[in-house]
C-alpha cells in the first residue's frame, strides 16, 4: 500500500482565501484524523472520524474549518477564510479498529499551509 | 485531560552511545502507548506500540518500556547511529480511553559522528 496520501505537499496563500487539504486513508482503515503541528503547541487533533462519520471536531479551532469525509478513500480539511495563525503543518492519518486493542496510527507527509 | 511530557527536549549524543528518552502521562488509564519518529519535514513514523498489558516492546535496537502505575514510558535506543538523528515522539490515549492521541512535544535527538 502507498500508505496515507495528503496533498498539497505545501501551500501558500494570502488571508481571506479558501484552502481546502486532501487527505487518501490507507485502504481498509476505518478511522481517519486530521492533526495540526505548530512549534508552540505541538501536534493537536483537530477531528476524527471512524466509518467516515464525524466522532469528535471539539479541536477544530473555529467555523472557519470544516472537514468531510464523503467516502472510506477520501477525506477533505477546509479553511474559509484563512487567516496568518492558520499556518501549520496539517496532518492526516489513519488506522484500522482491533477487536478490543487499537492499531497503530499511520501519517501522511503532512501539508504546509502559509497564510500571508 | 490527559498531558504528555517528554524530557529532554533535545538531546546530543556521539555515535555509538546508548541513551534513554522519557515520556510521562498524568492519566493512567491508557490502552496503549506509541512512539513514533519524526524527521525534518517529514510525517510521523511509528516505531513502537505497547498495549497496556505489556511492560515493553523491543524492534532492533530500540526498546519501549511502560510503567502505567507511574505513568511512564521509556525509549531505549542502543548503540546510537546518525541516522537515528530525528525528533521522537510519544502520544496516548486522552482521558477515558479515547479513541484520540495526546501527544508529547518529543525529544529532538542529535547523534554526531
Amino acid at each position: 500500500d502507498a500508505g496515507v496520501i495528503q496533498s498539497p505537499r505545501h501551500e501558500v496563500t494570502e488571508m481571506g482565501q479558501e484552502v481546502t487539504l486532501r487527505c487518501k486513508p490507507i485502504s481498509g482503515h476505518d478511522y481517519l484524523f486530521w492533526y495540526r503541528q505548530t512549534m508552540m503547541r505541538g501536534l493537536e487533533l483537530l477531528i476524527y472520524f471512524n466509518n467516515n462519520v464525524p466522532i469528535d471536531d471539539s479541536g477544530m479551532p473555529e467555523d472557519r474549518f470544516s472537514a468531510k469525509m464523503p467516502n472510506a478513500s477520501f477525506s477533505t480539511l477546509k479553511i474559509q477564510p484563512s487567516e496568518p495563525r492558520d499556518s501549520a503543518v496539517y496532518f492526516c492519518a489513519s488506522r484500522t479498529s482491533g477487536t478490543g486493542v487499537t492499531g497503530e496510527l499511520f501519517f501522511g507527509e503532512g501539508s504546509r499551509l502559509t497564510v500571508l | 485531560k490527559q498531558e504528555v511530557t517528554q524530557i529532554p527536549a533535545a538531546l546530543s549524543v556521539p555515535e555509538g552511545e546508548n541513551l534513554v528518552l522519557n515520556c510521562s502521562f498524568t492519566d493512567s488509564a491508557i490502552y496503549n502507548l506509541q512512539w513514533f519518529r519524526q524527521d525534518p519535514g517529514k510525517g510521523l513514523t511509528s516505531l513502537l506500540l505497547i498495549q497496556s498489558s505489556q511492560r515493553e516492546q523491543t524492534s532492533g535496537r530500540l526498546n519501549a518500556s511502560l510503567d502505567k502505575s507511574s505513568g511512564r514510558s521509556t525509549l531505549y535506543i542502543a548503540a546510537s547511529q546518525p541516522g537515528d538523528s530525528a525528533t521522537y515522539l510519544c502520544a496516548v490515549p486522552d482521558q477515558g480511553g479515547s479513541e484520540k492521541l495526546v501527544f508529547g512535544k518529543g525529544t529532538k535527538l542529535t547523534v554526531n559522528p
